[in-house]
């Protein structure tokens, strides 16, 4: 069964562009979650979608935004892109709020230089 | 919100044990989980605690105390491939998994 796969890996762009990530969760997950992990820092919770919803979203401001597709594919946007937005950006699945175990499953990330 | 307090690095020899301390503020609680980074890696699932007590689950174990807001994670019997970051994570009545900055694992031969 293929896990989380997320496109592209890596991504250079300037300031002021926009990026655009996308992610494929595993079968039959319906959420996905989209982290920013700066370098060498945690994991800062970015948006929540469920059955192609935004259930919850962090304290990003709206130039991060996404969308959740009826596949439950996902692609996250960053508008007006900032030095500071470089990061590895982790998307990740699971079952329907099920977070009952807690478990997450992530993909290997997009990282994302802005220059 | 939630706040998430963990050591930054720990650093042990093979056979070892270590023990990874996480204490947390949260409204909400449901549960407090684990996760391993390897270096460029994906996180992946360790263990899951919702309930007080330890949990086992091979060389690894986890341990929660809800009165306490206090966790942590038992590493034994150390071995090169358990370098790596470690992060707690909190989940919350909001469905959201809220991580801490990680405490990063060196084992030395």
């Amino acid at each position: 069964e293929a896990g989380v796969t997320q496109s592209p890996t890596h991504l250079i762009k300037t300031r002021g562009q926009q990026a655009t990530l996308r992610c494929s969760p595993i079968s039959g997950h319906t959420s996905v979650y989209w982290y920013q992990q700066a370098l060498g820092l945690g994991l800062q919770f970015l948006l929540w979608y469920d059955e192609g919803e935004e259930r919850n979203r962090g304290n990003f401001p709206p130039r991060f935004s996404g969308r959740q597709f009826p596949n439950y594919s996902s692609e996250l946007n960053v508008n007006a892109l900032e030095l500071e937005d470089s990061a590895l950006y982790l998307c990740a699945s699971s079952y329907q709020q099920g977070l009952s175990t807690g478990e997450l499953f992530f993909g290997e990330g997009s990282r994302l230089t802005v220059l | 919100g939630q706040s998430l307090e963990q050591p930054s690095e720990v650093t042990a020899v093979e056979g070892a044990i270590v023990q990874i301390n996480c204490t947390y503020q949260t409204s909400g609680f449901y549960g407090l989980s684990w996760y391993q980074q390897h270096d460029g890696g994906a996180p992946t699932f360790l263990s899951y605690n919702a309930l007080d007590g330890l949990e086992e689950t091979g060389r690894f174990s986890s341990f929660l105390s809800r009165s306490d807001s206090y966790g942590y994670l038992l590493l034994q019997e150390l071995q090169m491939k358990d370098s790596a970051s470690y992060f707690c994570a909190v989940k919350s009545n909001d469905y959201k998994l809220s991580f801490g900055a990680g405490t990063t694992v060196t084992v030395r031969a």
